[in-house]
């Protein structure tokens, strides 16, 4: 069956320091990747999304940035990080079904920047 | 990219039907209806999704009028654990590659004892 993994869970890092979030995925190949963020009580906002290796589309110009270095794997990465990155980010996956398609989500990182 | 308008928030009490409606006044020929649910520090799960008329499953039905420009999704006896935030997309399934499919900001539902 598919998965879809990220870590950390939950991350407290002060302004300006670096950010690394992963994402994996298992049971696929060859996945559309997605990285979304929801800000308290708010939407998610696509961030990137990702068709193959290397390939990353960014929807939002921003501090931000993301690589795709393996099939299954997204990461999602900033040198600088701003009071105004904290929330919760989200990857998700694509996957075509009958009737349409869908996205799974993963279980999520909460980031709070200080 | 179809837009689509949801109410902010609705309450029901347990054990009856809900309806939530949105609008979605520029839906495309191949865009389809998502229906998807999140709860709180989750990320949204799949319920139900439809292109005309009406789907049902095990957890919800979606009705879809001629013109598409609206959907219900219709959840039947809730209960407490269907807290949640619903939100409703519209999406073309042959962009592939492409994520065509934006997330507002939901119809947060609470259900009451």
């Amino acid at each position: 069956s598919q998965t879809i993994h990220q870590w950390p869970a939950t991350l407290v890092q002060p302004v300006g320091s670096p950010l690394s979030l992963e994402c994996t995925v298992e049971g696929t190949s060859n996945p559309n990747l997605y990285w979304y963020r929801q800000a308290a009580g708010r939407g998610l906002q696509l961030l990137f999304y990702s068709v193959g290796i290397g390939q990353i589309s960014s929807e939002v110009p921003q501090n931000l940035s993301a690589s795709r270095p393996q099939d299954r794997q997204f990461i999602l990465s900033s040198k600088k990080l701003l009071l105004s990155d904290s929330g919760f980010y989200l990857c998700a996956w694509r996957v075509n079904r009958q009737g349409g398609e869908t996205q799974y989500f993963g279980p999520g990182t909460r980031l709070l920047v200080l | 990219l179809a837009k689509t308008t949801q109410p902010i928030s609705m309450d029901s009490y347990e054990g009856q039907e809900v309806n939530i409606t949105c609008s979605h006044n520029n839906i495309a020929t191949n865009d389809y209806i998502t229906w998807y649910q999140q709860f709180p520090s989750q990320g949204p799960r799949f319920i139900i999704q439809g292109y005309k008329t009406k789907v049902t499953n095990e957890v919800a039905s979606l009705f879809i009028p001629a013109d598409r420009k609206s959907s219900t999704l219709s959840l039947p006896r809730v209960s407490l654990s269907d807290t949640a935030v619903y939100y409703c997309l519209v999406g073309d399934r042959r962009r592939t590659g492409a994520n065509n499919l934006f997330f507002g900001t939901g119809t947060r539902l609470t259900v009451i004892p």
